[in-house]
């Protein structure tokens, strides 16, 4: 069973707030996880990917618990551009595909 | 460098209509994958490819083909278009070479059918 699941939102933040996303996946023996970011009628673009220490990019952290089979996207400062829907994608060990969550929304206000 | 290009970007089609879709790719990408997105539904995987010549079925495979005959393009086929198949449709293509991960998405293809 290869899912992925992520809460739909929206969230909504002022400018500057700190905000996080979890994300769970069902089969533990998963192989690469991927957090990507899509704007309203635009394509998915990658943001991050996910390593098993965590890691940086900026304002963004992004940190695996594979015990817990979950992945969280830490946004710090939040700006008016980061309002997007972001999606959780996992490939599953042996699998030649992405599985994606369908997305938690979004909105920074000013 | 063109990336990942979808043709066409909008289109039109009536009940029983015939359509191809083409994503061409300039990255020598390996995987080739055609999503469709609804809303509230997320992104679903329809058909993939994992190199020239090889084609498999996704999650939603119903009313569609696909044909990848050279490295670069990834063709998506309906065959007799139904309303259910209205759709945003995403091509992306991916690689993994060098332990690398990369995955690019064509700017989506918006399909009506009537």
């Amino acid at each position: 069973r290869k899912e992925v699941e992520q809460d739909p939102g929206p969230f909504n933040v002022p400018e500057g707030a700190t905000v996080a996303f979890n994300c769970t996946y069902s089969n533990s023996a998963s192989q690469s996880f991927f957090w990507y970011r899509q704007d309203c009628r635009k394509e998915p673009k990658l943001l991050m990917s996910v390593y098993s220490s965590g890691n940086e990019d900026g304002r963004f952290t992004a940190q695996l618990n594979r015990a817990s089979q979950y992945i969280s996207l830490l946004i710090r400062d939040s700006k008016l551009s980061d309002s997007a829907t972001y999606l959780c994608v996992v490939i599953f060990s042996g699998y030649s595909t992405l599985t994606f969550g369908k997305g938690t929304m979004l909105l920074v206000s000013p | 460098n063109a990336g990942v290009t979808q043709t066409p970007k909008f289109r039109v089609l009536k009940t029983g209509q015939s359509m191809t879709l083409l994503c061409a790719q300039d990255m020598n990408h390996e995987y080739m994958y055609w999503y469709r997105q609804d809303p509230g539904m997320g992104l679903r995987l329809i058909h993939y490819s994992v190199g020239e010549g090889t084609t498999a079925k996704g999650e939603v495979p119903d009313g569609y083909n696909v044909s990848r005959l050279k490295k670069q393009n990834f063709l998506l086929g309906l065959e007799s278009a139904a309303p259910s198949q209205t759709s945003v449709y995403f091509c992306a293509s991916r690689t993994i070479a060098g332990g690398l991960e990369e995955q690019y998405f064509g700017p989506g293809t918006r399909l009506t059918v009537t």
